[in-house]
């Protein structure tokens, strides 16, 4: 079957300027995540979603990022005002549910994000 | 929040060989996984791995949950296992959300 799928995979945009990225989870998954990697780091985690509802936003720098996930299944990523420090590769996650035995997590191709 | 220490942070080997790849938590997980990050930066998923030993192909790994670390092993290494391998792991409670490390760079020379 598919797997977790983003679009677009590449942005890039102006400083000031709002972005949305989108992740497409494997089908079933109820569990979406998504992380941000900078250069020659590992993923850190931003926000977690069960079905529709964030459960835990903790990871989010600031108020100028947000994510939906409306319909329990596809998930947007937006980012307003854009700096240049948010700059990254943005990975989206999926696994079929918290509390389960195999919580394994897939990721998508990430979207990389440049702010000039 | 929990800390994860990979170590080599780099490897150079040259085609055949074997390693080892090492990863420290500081605290217990009860999720734990194995990603190659190829060079088009796909994580590739090698193994879930929260307790015990899996084998799948050249590659092997182990968690010993209670020392708080697991191990990925690469035999017969090819070129194409070049990259960097991640190791990440979910607490208990934390809604699986994964801690990555650093990573370990390896260059596979032929």
């Amino acid at each position: 079957g598919a797997g977790v799928s983003q679009t677009p995979s590449n942005k890039v945009t102006e400083k000031g300027k709002y972005v949305e990225l989108r992740c497409d989870p494997i089908s079933g998954h109820t569990a979406l995540y998504w992380y941000r990697q900078s250069l020659g780091q590992g993923p850190e985690f931003l926000i977690y979603f069960q079905g529709t509802g964030a459960a835990d936003d903790s990871g989010l720098p600031n108020d100028r990022f947000f994510a939906v996930r409306p319909e329990g299944s596809v998930s947007t990523l937006k980012i307003q005002r854009t700096e240049r420090g948010d700059s990254a590769v943005y990975l989206c996650a999926s696994s079929p549910m918290v509390g389960q035995t195999n919580n394994e997590q897939f990721f998508g191709p990430g979207t990389r994000l440049t702010v000039l | 929040g929990i800390q994860v220490e990979q170590s080599p942070p780099d490897l150079i080997l040259q085609e055949g060989a074997n390693s080892t790849l090492r990863c420290n938590f500081s605290d217990s997980v009860n999720n734990l996984q194995w990603f190659h990050q190829n060079p088009w930066g796909q994580l590739i998923n090698l193994f879930y791995i929260p307790s015990g030993t899996k084998q799948n192909g050249r590659l092997s790994a182990t968690t010993v949950a209670t020392e708080r670390y697991s191990l990925l092993y690469i035999s017969s290494s090819q070129t194409t296992d070049s990259g960097v391998y991640f190791c990440a792991g979910a607490i208990s409670g934390g809604y699986n959300k994964l801690i990555f490390g650093a990573g370990t760079r390896l260059a596979v020379h032929p």
